[in-house]
């Protein structure tokens, strides 16, 4: 059975202090790995899809990397604008999606 | 990017009333919807898939009954919570596979939906 586990479920950062999130996972055939913010009140909203592993993605302040059993969002020099819950969710062969329950992160100044 | 609407973003009705939600993907075609639910800091709970042009399917423990859907269209997926109770409040939000470049595969998700039920 697919399983997506997300860790730390929480992270406190200060601003500029550099952190990574872990996504670690089992599937029966993966055909993505995507990573999503969602704020409070709304929607999740897209951020990376990785489908190999060693492959890498950036945007800003956030890289994403994978490998066979895991992915880690990095966010480097965070600012406060990144706090979210960040959300980790795989599909597999069968075109099944499987949620982590997410990495809740708060950046201080 | 793809883009997937969802209406109304906050909605307000009576116990035992009906309350209905649209979600619209806006510029591609969804032959596959999904409706979640989402409690306070807790993650998305996969309550359903709507398949357009045929019946949805509920996972385990959502009753079909009060939750109605309906996928009439390539895109739009209804979500009707019938007979609503207090306990039906709740942040609903749906989703849709691919987009533009279907291949690549990710779900598009709506703004939500913050339903409260007095």
């Amino acid at each position: 059975e697919d399983q997506v586990t997300q860790s730390p479920e929480a992270l406190r950062l200060q601003e500029g202090e550099s952190s990574s999130l872990n996504c670690s996972y089992t599937v029966s055939g993966l055909r993505g790995l995507f990573w999503y913010r969602q704020d409070p009140g709304k929607g999740p909203e897209f951020l990376f899809t990785l489908y190999s592993a060693g492959e890498e993605k950036e945007k800003e302040r956030l890289k994403a990397t994978l490998t066979k059993k895991e992915s880690f969002l990095h966010i480097t020099a965070p600012k406060p604008e990144d706090s979210a819950t960040y959300l980790c969710v795989i599909a597999d062969s069968w075109g099944k999606f499987q949620f982590g329950a997410g990495t809740q992160v708060v950046v201080t100044p | 990017g793809a883009v997937v609407s969802q209406h109304p973003s906050r909605v307000i009705c009576k116990s035992g009333t009906s309350v209905k939600i649209e979600c619209r993907s806006l510029d591609f075609q969804a032959t596959t919807m999904f409706w979640y639910r989402q409690f306070p800091k807790q993650s998305l709970m996969l309550m359903a898939t709507s398949n357009e042009g045929s019946k949805a399917t509920y996972e385990q423990g959502v009753e079909k009954d009060k939750f109605l859907i309906n996928h009439a269209s390539l895109t739009l997926s209804t979500l009707t919570v019938t007979s609503a109770h207090p306990e039906d409040s709740s942040f609903y939000i749906c989703s849709a596979p691919g987009g533009v470049d279907t291949n690549t595969g990710e779900l598009f998700f709506g703004e939500g939906s913050r339903l409260t039920v007095l």
